[in-house]
């Protein structure tokens, strides 16, 4: 079946500029995580939701980042007056009722010019 | 606190195996894992240990766990080619309900696998 998916592959926008990141879940699934990969480290928890609800955000660097799911299936993390740090790859993935086992798509680069 | 360590580089021959470790500070871990990555693609699950479990085989991958030492390790027998990547170690707790919550990863370990 088809596996998480992610949209756009790759966002390059201007400093200042708001972009909007697109996560489509395996379906069915109950969970759905977002995390953020800098070059040559292993990726940051950023928030997570079951179903609709966003169980935790405490990964989120500041106030810019916002995250919904507001009906349970497609996220959409949302970065305002984006900075050259927030360049980087944003990961994906959603996890079965009762399960540990998160499934990744295949990531967002995003760079800030 | 939660913190997940790896070395960085592991080189190896064809048909030699690899073992790449891991440690990590949070004694409340549930499960924990190991991810590949391929350059360009998206993080791969190969296989998970829960906490009170010594040893798990799948084929030609072993993970070993010492709760005691907080050491957590991936052989990868008879090394291919293909299996050059980036290892993540990761773990996680139980958040209630029906979830894991989050993974917390390792830096990663580069894996060079040569003929």
């Amino acid at each position: 079946g088809a596996g998480v998916s992610q949209s756009p592959r790759y966002k390059v926008t201007k400093r200042g500029q708001d972009v909007a990141l697109r996560c489509d879940p395996i379906s069915g699934h109950v969970s759905l995580y977002w995390y953020r990969q800098a070059l040559g480290q292993g990726p940051e928890f950023l928030t997570y939701f079951n179903y609709e609800a966003q169980q935790d955000k405490s990964g989120l660097p500041n106030d810019r980042f916002s995250a919904e799911r507001p009906e349970g299936s497609i996220s959409t993390l949302t970065i305002q007056r984006t900075e050259q740090r927030d360049s980087a790859m944003y990961r994906c993935a959603s996890s079965p009722r009762r399960a540990y086992e998160q499934f990744f798509g295949p990531g967002t680069r995003l760079t800030v010019l | 606190g939660e913190d997940v360590e790896q070395s960085l580089f592991l080189s190896v021959r064809e048909g030699d195996s690899s073992v790449i470790n891991c440690t990590y500070t949070d004694s409340s871990s549930t499960y924990l894992y190991w991810y590949k990555q391929e350059p360009g693609a998206g993080l791969q699950l190969l296989t998970y240990i829960f906490s009170n479990m010594d040893m798990k085989q799948d084929q030609r991958l072993t993970v070993l766990l010492n709760k005691k030492d907080k050491h957590l390790s991936l052989r990868i027998a008879d090394t291919q080619t293909g299996d050059s990547a980036i290892y993540f170690c990761a773990e996680s707790m139980y958040a209630g309900g029906t979830s894991y919550g989050k993974l917390t990863f390792g830096q990663g370990t580069i894996l060079t696998v040569h003929p």
